[in-house]
């Protein structure tokens, strides 16, 4: 069975950093690119940004609203992919989803076929 | 970006009709098109991929449809756990979502 599991969300005052992990099993973690997708309360889906695979490189892609604070990685060894979110403003209050990318020939622009539950991530003073 | 332009953003329905929501992209997609269910306090739960693929395991009383621009979500006879929120998303370039359709009760 996939799972996707995040931690690391919390309080966090505006300017400072934070760091999301996402743990996974079920799968050959290292064949997927994996996505992070969060969803301000009650908003909608916004995509955050895309890790491909090893074989394509291991690089990333980011929505605008988050490049250059956001940064994407992983490990394979350990199946899990982080998000680490630096100078944070009140905007990225968020839950954010850890999401596998489908099917596992794609590069990086797919569908996202698993979610994880969610960790929510608060923006404040 | 492409824009992705989903109506109706509320629906009331009845338990076994025939629903259908719309998707417009703001330019061609080449079918690069996911529907997802939402429930409150829940992820969303992927339905459908490449416009018409449904995925593993989801009713098919749940279909899709359309090309270019726009597309569609058939839901051809509600059920109770049906009542939820679904989102359009294009990964043809990179990646966006529509803003909801809440699917409610009459």
């Amino acid at each position: 069975e996939v799972q996707l599991v995040e931690s690391g969300g919390g309080l966090v005052q505006p300017g400072r950093s934070l760091r999301l992990s996402c743990t996974a099993s079920g799968f050959t973690f290292g064949d997927y690119a994996m996505s992070w997708v969060r969803q301000a309360p009650g908003k909608g889906l916004e995509w955050v940004g895309f890790i491909r695979s090893k074989a394509y490189g291991g690089t990333t892609e980011y929505a605008a609203s988050v490049k250059g604070r956001f940064t994407i990685s992983r490990d394979d060894s350990k199946s899990i992919a982080y998000l680490q979110m630096n100078s944070l403003k009140t905007e990225d209050t968020a839950v954010y989803y850890c999401t596998r990318v489908g099917p596992p020939s794609v590069q990086w622009l797919g569908y996202f076929d698993y979610w994880g539950q969610g960790t929510l991530v608060t923006v404040s003073s | 970006d492409i824009q992705m332009t989903q109506s109706p953003s509320s629906l009331s329905a009845s338990v076994g009709d025939r629903v259908t929501i719309t998707c417009r992209a703001s330019q061609g997609i080449s079918n690069s098109l996911a529907w997802y269910q939402q429930k409150p306090g829940k992820a969303p739960k992927l339905l459908l991929y490449a416009a018409s693929r449904l995925e593993s395991g989801v009713p098919s009383r749940f279909s899709g449809s359309g090309s270019g621009t726009d597309y569609t979500l058939t839901i051809s006879s509600l059920q109770p756990e049906d009542f939820a929120t679904y989102y359009c998303q294009q990964y043809y370039s990179p990646v966006t979502f529509g803003q909801g359709t809440k699917l409610e009760i009459k």
